[in-house]
C-alpha cells in the first residue's frame, strides 16, 4: 500500500525564518511523483511545488523548495522567509506512475507563523 | 475566473435525505476527481472520472453515486445521508499528459470544497 507521513502534526516558525516541514512516503513503485499542498484556514487547496522520482535536482517554486531524499524515501518541503500568510495546513502527496492523478496524502501538518 | 467551481459551499441536511453536489472545471482537462476530507483533515480520493467514463472507485458505500454529464462536470449525489457522511467534499480536475508523468502538468486544481453537515 502507498503511504505518505508526516509526523509533525504542528510547527511554529517566527516571520522571515526558514521552516522545513517533514514527509516521508512508502512505495516500491520506481516512477511516482511527489507534491505539496497548502490548505490556509478559508479552506481551499492550493498547489505549491512538484518533485518527480527521476528528478536530479531538488524542486524549487519561489520560496518554496522540495528537500528530496531518494533513498531516504524522504520530500521535504523547506519554506524560506517565512510570511504571516505562510500560516496554513500543509499536505504532502504521493502519485503512482501507473495511476497519475490519483493522490494518496499525508495527514497534514498545520505551520503557524508569529511576527 | 474560477477554475474549478463547486456549489453548494455549505450543506446541511437531515439524516436520510438525498442532497447532490455539483462541479465544473473551464480547464479543459480531462480528468476530474471527488475527495473527501474527515473531521481529522485526512483527504482520501473516492472517485475519478476521465472523460466521462468512471476509472476509480474507490471503497465507498453505493450511496454515492458520481454522475458526469460530459468531461468538464461531475456531480456527486449521496441518497440516504448517514451522521458519518459529514465531512468537506472536494471535486478536482487534472490534465493526465498523454506521455506519461514526470513534470507535475497532472497536478490537481481543486474546487474550494462543500462543508456537507448531517443532523
Amino acid at each position: 500500500a502507498q503511504k505518505i507521513t508526516q509526523t509533525q502534526p504542528g510547527m511554529f516558525v517566527q516571520e522571515k525564518e526558514a521552516v522545513t516541514l517533514d514527509c516521508t512516503y512508502d512505495t516500491s513503485d520506481q516512477s511516482y511523483g511527489l507534491f505539496w499542498y497548502k490548505q490556509p484556514s478559508s479552506g481551499e487547496m492550493i498547489f505549491l511545488i512538484y518533485q518527480g522520482s527521476y528528478d536530479e535536482q531538488n524542486a524549487t517554486e519561489g520560496r518554496y523548495s522540495l528537500n528530496f531524499q531518494k533513498a531516504r524515501k524522504s520530500a521535504n518541503l523547506v519554506i524560506s522567509a517565512s510570511q504571516l500568510g505562510d500560516s496554513a495546513m500543509y499536505f504532502c502527496a504521493m502519485e503512482r506512475g501507473s495511476t497519475l492523478g490519483r493522490l494518496y496524502f499525508g495527514r497534514g501538518t498545520q505551520l503557524t507563523v508569529w511576527p | 475566473d474560477t477554475a474549478v467551481s463547486q456549489t453548494p459551499k455549505y450543506l446541511v441536511t437531515q439524516m436520510g435525505n438525498d442532497k447532490s453536489i455539483k462541479c465544473e472545471q473551464n480547464l479543459g482537462h480531462d480528468t476530474m476527481y471527488w475527495y473527501k476530507q474527515d473531521s481529522k483533515k485526512f483527504l482520501k480520493i473516492m472517485f475519478s472520472y476521465n472523460n466521462k467514463e468512471l476509472i476509480i472507485n474507490e471503497t465507498v458505500p453505493n450511496r454515492f453515486s458520481p454522475k458526469s454529464p460530459d468531461k468538464a462536470h461531475l456531480n456527486l449525489h449521496i441518497n440516504s445521508l448517514e451522521l458519518g457522511d459529514s465531512a468537506v467534499y472536494f471535486c478536482a480536475s487534472s490534465q493526465i499528459p498523454l506521455g506519461g508523468g514526470g513534470s507535475g502538468e497532472e497536478k490537481l486544481f481543486f474546487g474550494s470544497g462543500t462543508q456537507l453537515s448531517v443532523l
